[in-house]
């Protein structure tokens, strides 16, 4: 079993749709957690970091931490066609700058 | 902003070249790393560098070499190029000391060994 699972879709969503992306984990000693964004042929790019459980918002975007499920998600509000990528977790234990990620989970966003 | 530059975009190789691919940040960050990406495996972490000469395997380092003379720099040297090293391959960088919530990408190079 890997330490980080992810789903790596395609997901295919209408424009406006509300969009949720998860991550599990089996490592509870992981703090920190990170959404990546990749679009076709580019490195990935940082989105949303949160540390320990809870919440945080960012314009559409939501990142959810529920350690005692060891599970992580993303929630995209209002979908747009510009978000279609892919969408990496990642996640550190506390002390250790080399994150664990997901396989990624690609999102297609159609007009 | 960040900046982490790849020499190359794409690459093609022959089998048995040796293949250099370079890494240059321009934020004055202590770490570096080098992964791979491929379909269906996600990222792996090849090599990294926490600091000027210091190297540390990662989770493929086999067939895979690094160097960093400089700061800024940190180069991945396939010492003879094969077949299923044909992959992309994306440098990073960070800052220590901040739980590693951020690392900055390069544009990543796609390198085809034939």
């Amino acid at each position: 079993q890997k330490e980080v699972e992810q789903d790596p879709g395609p997901l295919s969503v209408p424009e406006g749709a509300i969009v949720s992306l998860n991550c599990t984990y089996s490592n509870s000693a992981f703090q920190y957690f990170m959404w990546y964004r990749q679009y076709s042929r580019k490195g990935p790019e940082l989105l949303m970091y949160t540390y320990s459980s809870g919440n945080k918002e960012d314009g559409r975007f939501t990142a959810q931490v529920d350690k005692s499920s060891k599970y992580i998600s993303l929630f995209i509000r209002d979908s747009q066609p510009s978000d279609s990528a892919t969408y990496l977790c990642a996640m550190s234990k506390g002390g250790s700058y080399i994150p664990t990620f997901g396989r990624g989970t690609s999102l297609i966003v159609h007009p | 902003d960040v900046k982490v530059t790849q020499s190359s975009r794409y690459l093609v190789k022959r089998t048995g070249e040796k293949v250099f691919l370079e890494c240059v940040q321009d934020m004055d960050h202590e770490n570096m790393f080098w992964y791979r990406q491929d379909p269906g495996l996600g990222l792996r972490l090849i090599y990294f560098s926490y600091d000027v000469k210091m190297k540390e395997k990662g989770d493929i380092p086999e067939g895979y070499s690094v160097s960093r003379e400089k700061k800024e720099r940190f180069s991945l040297i396939l010492e003879s190029a094969s077949t299923n090293q044909t992959s992309m391959y994306l440098c990073a960088s960070s800052l220590p000391g901040q739980g590693t919530y951020e690392q900055y990408f390069g544009p990543g190079t796609r390198l085809t060994v034939t």
